[in-house]
């Protein structure tokens, strides 16, 4: 899998839209960006993924460069229980998918 | 729908014992099931990949006599940890994907070896 680059932690305030970034200036045409979070003592949740395109659904947005080296993860309206550690990863899917390989990600604390 | 559950959520056990834990997908069935550790403050390290019917295959420096991987189902894969010590008290995670679909994470177990 590619590798991706993220912030340590970041901050954000209840209320505002929390934007997380993430490099991955090596992946492939055919590797898509993956975002789960981990809140605290528990597994993992699946938030969003995208090849190329700009996706939202009802947890958040993704917004890809056009040159696909890096992306960011917008969780509109930020709440408290937003807070945990955000991973972004690159991977292929369908057949041959690879494994999910989670790196540190960004620990993100919603503060009131 | 996608539930993935595992049992028990904590387990305490003493040292030179064996632990065994459970992943089932509820509502779905898993071709492939994969175990994960996490230790504090670190992130999720795959520790093996299992498929239905078939041996795991496990993750360099994954010791495979000591964490016993079965996954006799479509909706049950069990790790062992077996003589547990306590460095090897973690936090372990299972997925369980849908042949080349999406992966869907249980709860956790947290194990405490004393």
């Amino acid at each position: 899998d590619a590798k991706t680059t993220q912030p340590t932690s970041m901050d954000c305030a209840e209320g505002r839209a929390a934007n997380l970034p993430c490099n991955h200036s090596t992946i492939s045409g055919n590797e898509y960006v993956y975002w789960y979070r981990q809140i605290h003592s528990q597994g993992p949740q699946y938030i969003i993924h995208g090849l190329k395109n700009n996706e939202t659904n009802e947890m958040a947005s993704l917004i890809i460069t056009e040159d696909r080296k890096s992306s960011t993860l917008i969780l509109p309206h930020a709440t408290l229980r937003d807070t945990a550690v955000y991973y972004c990863i690159v991977r292929v899917i369908g057949q041959g998918a690879q494994k999910l390989v989670f790196g540190q990600g960004t620990r993100l604390t919603i503060n009131p | 729908g996608a539930v993935v559950s595992q049992h028990p959520s904590w387990v305490i056990c003493k040292s030179g014992t064996s632990v065994k834990i459970e992943c089932r997908s509820l509502d779905f069935q898993a071709t492939t099931m994969f175990w994960y550790r996490q230790f504090p403050k670190q992130s999720l390290m795959l520790m093996a990949t299992s498929n239905e019917g078939s041996k795991a295959t496990y993750e360099q420096g994954v010791e495979k006599d000591k964490f016993l991987i079965n996954h006799a189902s479509l909706t049950l894969s069990t790790l062992t940890v077996t003589s547990a010590h306590p460095e090897d008290s973690s936090f372990y995670i299972c997925s369980a994907r849908i042949q080349y679909n999406e992966q869907f994470f249980g709860p956790g177990t947290r194990l405490t070896v004393l």
